[in-house]
């Protein structure tokens, strides 16, 4: 039973580009978390979707940065027009039970 | 909102014991879980208490006490491989959405 995939594992953008990460989750797991982690911070909360459906975005930025699961294919965090200040790690974690959530190995970004 | 309050760093030698503790301040308190991460890693979910008391996996024990807002993670028999941070998280809102603690640094000396 293959874990959560995230892709890429490093991403390195220059500023202004678009940056796109992919997260696949554990097979039958439909709760979707997307987390991001500043160096030697803890994980911040960012968006919580299910299939088709985003459940709670309060911790997304308001401009340039969107989530969605759709129905087929694996959950993306869009990023547009990145700024240095975006370079972080990206954690997608999914869930059954909402209270044990099973991370990805994340998507390293760095913003040049 | 929601906060949450733990150690930044802890030091223990091989075969002791520890506890991190953890102090919330949320609304529609849900549980309290808690969260391994070695440097560069994913987290990886280690015990979770909806209840008060005490729950018990292996080494590890959690313990929750919602009167106090408070729970603490105990590891018993440390080893090296322990050395890594620990976060606590709570699960609040009709969303159980998780928010994280800033994590506490444990390093385990031979």
């Amino acid at each position: 039973n293959a874990g959560v995939m995230q892709n890429p594992r490093h991403l390195v953008r220059r500023r202004g580009q678009e940056a796109r990460l992919r997260c696949s989750p554990m097979k039958g797991h439909s709760h979707v978390y997307w987390y991001r982690q500043l160096p030697e911070e803890g994980l911040k909360f960012m968006v919580y979707l299910q299939k088709e459906n985003i459940i709670d975005e309060s911790g997304m930025p308001k401009e340039r940065f969107s989530a969605e699961f759709p129905k087929e294919g694996p959950s993306i965090l869009r990023i547009q027009q990145v700024v240095r200040g975006d370079s972080a790690a990206y954690f997608c974690a999914s869930s059954q039970t909402n209270y044990e959530q099973y991370f990805g190995p994340g998507t390293r970004l760095t913003v040049t | 909102g929601q906060s949450l309050e733990q150690p930044s760093e802890v030091t223990a030698v091989e075969g002791a014991i520890v506890q991190i503790n953890c102090t919330y301040q949320t609304s529609g308190f849900y549980g309290l879980s808690w969260y391994q991460q070695h440097d560069g890693g994913a987290p990886t979910f280690l015990s979770y208490n909806g209840l008060d008391g005490l729950e018990e996996t292996g080494r590890f024990s959690s313990f929750l006490s919602r009167s106090d807002s408070y729970g603490y993670l105990l590891l018993q028999e440390l080893q090296m491989k322990d050395s890594a941070s620990y976060f606590c998280a709570v699960i609040s809102g009709s969303a159980r959405q998780l928010t994280f603690g800033s994590g506490t640094q444990l390093t385990v000396l031979p």
